[in-house]
């Protein structure tokens, strides 16, 4: 089993809907989550980050963590062509030293009809 | 614009020569970390710096695989005798090391090994 699950879609969706991502994961010692947008041939773009349990929103876009059942979801709302994207969620510990390497989910490819 | 830039942004060789890829964070990102990504997967932990000092690396990082970060600032990354499963998106993040450490990733460097 691999740390991080997210299912790679790919997902399709109509502009304007809410788009729902999640990923799970097994490491109890994750306290960083975060979600990246990465288009195609680019670098990861970072969308959101958060440490507690509990929603955090930002424009458009909602993250959600539930650390009790090792849950993270992001959500876009009014969802747009120009969100076509791969969604990467990744997350990090702090082991006790400097080091917060990240571990990446697979990606879910999105896409947004005009 | 996340202020990494990455050097060459393509790269094509043929198995068994070396290979060099450059990362310039903004200087402000005192530490700096190599990911790969292949195809369908979301990018691996390679190795990590704090300024010049490499102080984790993975288990992916073969013998053949080798990084720098003089003086603290740009950092290398060279590939010795290149295989066609190295082919990948070699990514560099920057982190500025306040806490929490959120890292901007580069445009990567793809490579193609023939």
């Amino acid at each position: 089993q691999k740390e991080v699950e997210q299912d790679p879609g790919p997902l399709s969706v109509p502009e304007g809907a809410i788009v729902s991502l999640n990923c799970t994961y097994s490491n109890s010692a994750f306290q960083y989550f975060m979600w990246y947008r990465q288009y195609s041939r680019k670098g990861p773009e970072l969308l959101m980050y958060t440490y507690s349990s509990g929603n955090k929103e930002d424009g458009r876009f909602t993250a959600q963590v539930d650390k009790s059942s090792k849950y993270i979801s992001l959500f876009i709302r009014d969802s747009q062509p120009s969100d076509s994207a791969t969604y990467l969620c990744a997350m990090s510990t702090n082991s006790g030293g400097s080091n917060y390497k990240l571990t990446f989910g697979k990606g879910t490819l999105l896409t947004v009809n005009p | 614009d996340t202020g990494v830039s990455q050097n060459p942004r393509h790269k094509i060789t043929k198995r068994g020569q070396n290979v060099t890829f450059r990362c310039d964070p903004i200087s402000e990102h005192n530490r700096l970390y190599w990911y790969r990504q292949t195809l369908g997967q979301g990018p691996e932990f390679l190795t990590y710096f704090q300024n010049e000092a490499q102080l984790e690396k993975s288990r992916l990082l073969s013998d053949r695989f080798s990084a720098e970060r003089p003086k603290g600032s740009f950092s290398t990354l060279e590939i010795q005798r290149t295989e066609q499963g190295d082919s990948a998106m070699y990514l560099c993040a920057g982190g500025q090391g306040t806490g929490t450490d959120t890292q901007y990733f580069g445009p990567g460097t793809r490579l193609t090994v023939l």
